[in-house]
């Protein structure tokens, strides 16, 4: 079946420091690909997506590539803020008869601090 | 309002009790979603509506979980005979395209649910 597997969290940062959260994914097919931020007491918001390989999804200073030979869409951040604190979710839709539910992975806690 | 709406956004219930959970799409939306996700995890599929119809139930977990759409807009997910194990936040989702549009999914903001 389909699956997302992303980097154990939590993890902490500095403000301005570099961020990278992996996610890779099993999948058939060609799947899209997205990246979901859930700030605190809010709902799940899109942040970026791919819908093919090699594809590069950005949004907010935040990039993923789409890299299906590593079957990976690793998500990262020059320069994070302290408003970037979330859980941030790799998620794939798998098209074909899977009528468009996404699989998420299991979440990645972000804290930045000043 | 021009999100999804869900309500309500806490609920507490014991055990055995009968409960129901109400989402509001964004007006005109096709597709509806709704989620399970337990604390520290992702959101797992329960089912899915293209308007009223339910082409989906493969994610509930059980026969004690049932959801409706009748006119296409408004879903409810009730769960009968609740057991702890049911404890988690419940989401729902909308979309303006079919199942097979890939177009982005609209969360609302849950209703966590707590049974005792």
């Amino acid at each position: 079946g389909n699956s997302v597997t992303q980097m154990e969290g939590p993890v902490t940062l500095s403000e301005e420091a570099f961020l990278t959260i992996n996610c890779t994914y099993t999948a058939t097919g060609y799947p899209s690909l997205f990246w979901y931020v859930q700030y605190p007491g809010e709902g799940l918001q899109l942040l970026l997506k791919a819908t093919k390989a090699d594809d590069k999804g950005s949004n907010k200073g935040f990039e993923a590539t789409y890299r299906k030979e590593t079957t990976s869409f690793h998500l990262e951040k020059g320069s994070v803020q302290v408003s970037d604190s979330a859980v941030y979710f790799c998620a794939l839709w798998a098209g074909g008869t899977s009528y468009g539910k996404l699989t998420f992975g299991q979440g990645t806690i972000l804290t930045v601090h000043p | 309002g021009a999100g999804v709406s869900q309500s309500p956004r806490y609920k507490v219930a014991k055990r055995g009790q009968d409960v129901a959970l109400r989402c509001d799409p964004i007006s005109g939306h096709v597709s509806l979603f709704w989620y399970q996700q337990a604390l520290g995890q992702g959101p797992e599929f329960l089912t899915y509506f293209q308007n009223e119809a339910q082409l989906d139930k493969s994610g509930l977990p059980s026969d004690r979980f049932f959801a409706e759409r009748p006119e296409g807009s408004v879903s409810t997910l009730k769960i009968q005979r609740t057991q702890q194990e049911d404890s988690a936040v419940y989401l729902c989702a909308s979309s303006s395209g079919g199942a097979r549009d890939n177009q982005p999914q609209h969360f609302g903001d849950g209703t966590r649910l707590s049974i005792l």
